[in-house]
C-alpha cells in the first residue's frame, strides 16, 4: 500500500517570499509523484510530475520539486510567490511497473498556501 | 483541446433523495475516474473505467452509489439514496492510456441537507 503525508495543513507567506510545501510518501514499490494545485471552486490542475530522470523537476508557474528517494520526499518550492499562488496544493503518488502506472492515484490531505501582500 | 466537462456544478438535495452527475472526458482518453473530495481532504478514488469496463470500484459504496460509462465516452455517477456524509465535491478525471497524467474537471459540489 502507498500513502502520502503533507506535513503542513496551512502555510502563510508574504508576497515575493520563498515557499516550500513538504510532502513525504511511503510505498513498497516504485512510484510516480505529482503535485496538483486547486484554486477555489475549480478542479485540480497538474503543476509538475516526476516519472524518471533528473530528480529536480520544473513545473508551471515557476514551481519546482525535488525527488529524494532516500528520504522518500517530494517537496514543492517556489523562490518568490505571488498573490495569485494562493490555493490548495496536493501531493499525489501512484505505483508503477514496466513504465506504466497501476493502482490508485493516492493524494495527501492538501496544504493551503495563503500569500499575503 | 477541450477539457473535462462536468455538470451540474452545484447540487443541493435532501437526504434520502437521488442525484446524478455527468462527466464528458477529453476526446480520445480511454481511462475515466470518479473521485470524492470531502472538505479538508484530498480526493479519494471511487471508480475507474477503462473504455466502458470497470477497472477498480473497490472504494465505491455499492449499496448507494452506481456509475456507468456507456459506449466508453460519457459517464454518469448516481447516488440513491443520499446521506448527509455524501456532501462533497465529486471530481471526474480522464487520462490518455499510458501517459500517466490525469486531467480533472471542475467538479460538482453536492450538499445533502
Amino acid at each position: 500500500a502507498q500513502s502520502v503525508t503533507q506535513l503542513d495543513s496551512q502555510v502563510p507567506v508574504f508576497e515575493e517570499a520563498p515557499v516550500e510545501l513538504r510532502c513525504n510518501y511511503s510505498s513498497s514499490v516504485s512510484v510516480y509523484l505529482f503535485w496538483y494545485v486547486q484554486y477555489p471552486n475549480q478542479g485540480l490542475q497538474l503543476l509538475l510530475k516526476y516519472l524518471s530522470g533528473s530528480t529536480l523537476v520544473k513545473g508551471i508557474n515557476g514551481f519546482e520539486a525535488e525527488f529524494n528517494k532516500s528520504q522518500t520526499s517530494f517537496h514543492l518550492r517556489k523562490p518568490s510567490v505571488h498573490i495569485s499562488d494562493t490555493a490548495e496544493y496536493f501531493c499525489a503518488v501512484i505505483s508503477f511497473a514496466g513504465g506504466t502506472s497501476y493502482g490508485k492515484l493516492t493524494f495527501g490531505q492538501g496544504t493551503i498556501l495563503t500569500v499575503h501582500p | 483541446e477541450a477539457g473535462v466537462a462536468q455538470s451540474p456544478r452545484y447540487k443541493i438535495i435532501e437526504k434520502r433523495q437521488s442525484v446524478a452527475f455527468w462527466c464528458n472526458p477529453i476526446s480520445g482518453h480511454a481511462t475515466l475516474y470518479w473521485y470524492q473530495q470531502i472538505l479538508g481532504q484530498g480526493p479519494k478514488l471511487l471508480i475507474q473505467f477503462q473504455n466502458n469496463g470497470v477497472v477498480d470500484d473497490s472504494q465505491l459504496p455499492k449499496d448507494r452509489f452506481s456509475a456507468e460509462r456507456l459506449k466508453g465516452v460519457d459517464s454518469t455517477l448516481k447516488i440513491q439514496p443520499a446521506k448527509l456524509e455524501d456532501s462533497a465535491v465529486y471530481l471526474c478525471a480522464s487520462e490518455r492510456q499510458k501517459y500517466n497524467e490525469q486531467f480533472f474537471g471542475p467538479g460538482t459540489r453536492l450538499t445533502v441537507l
